[in-house]
């Protein structure tokens, strides 16, 4: 089974703060994703990596910058966090192939106070 | 530009129901699609994919069906069960040209009553 896994289900930031999301894969997947859900706006990509030290912009990167050092770790880093950034953060990965089936870990909730 | 749309929002049923989640989207030129199961405050399990060129897909009691020419699918629950009740999300994969991207519904909230 693949599995995905986050560094914390719960997190607790001050405004400003520099915050790490972690997120790990063991299936040598090479595609790995950051989403954000937030109620009433479904979720919406941050970034994505198709290999290491390859990143693209999703749909929200304002604000975010990610990190694939290697293959089975991606990174989400909020540089200065602000309390609009208080949400569940998801990751996902997909291997290249036929179905690019997607992933997800068990989710982070991050609290920016 | 891609919209995948799901209907209804939420949805309640007695236990042991058979019941159908509507997905539809607007281009018809899709790689695959795929259903998701999310539960309060966790993470998405996939539960079915179907390529473009597949009508359906089973897994247990849970039957995923694919019309590319009318922009639909539809999950297909049998005999529900209260463990049933989550949120369910479609997303469609426009290819690997398209960035790797999913595009998603916003889901239907469903609850099975005992």
């Amino acid at each position: 089974d693949v599995k995905v896994t986050q560094s914390s289900r719960y997190l607790v930031k001050r405004t400003g703060e520099k915050v790490f999301l972690e997120c790990v894969q063991d299936m040598d997947h090479e595609n790995m994703f950051w989403y954000r859900q937030d109620p009433g706006l479904g979720l919406r990509l941050i970034y994505f990596s198709y290999d290491v030290k390859m990143k693209e912009k999703g749909d929200i990167p304002e604000g975010y910058s990610v990190s694939r050092e290697k293959k089975e770790r991606f990174s989400l880093i909020l540089e200065s966090a602000s309390t609009n950034q208080t949400s569940m953060y998801l990751c996902a990965s997909s291997l290249d192939g036929i179905t690019y089936e997607q992933y997800f870990g068990p989710g982070t909730r991050l609290t920016v106070t | 530009k891609q919209e995948v749309t799901q209907i209804p929002a939420a949805l309640s049923v007695p236990e042991g129901e058979n019941l159908v989640l509507n997905c539809s989207f607007t281009d018809s030129a899709i790689y695959n699609l795929q259903w998701f199961r999310q539960d309060p405050g966790k993470g998405l399990t996939s539960l079915l994919l179907i390529q473009s060129s597949q009508r359906e897909q089973t897994s247990g009691r849970l039957n995923a069906s694919l019309d590319k020419s009318s922009g639909r699918s539809t999950l297909y629950i049998a005999a529900s069960q209260p463990g049933d009740s989550a949120t369910y999300l479609c997303a469609v994969h426009e290819g690997p040209d398209s960035n790797y991207q999913l595009i998603w519904g916003a889901g239907t909230k469903l609850i099975i009553k005992p």
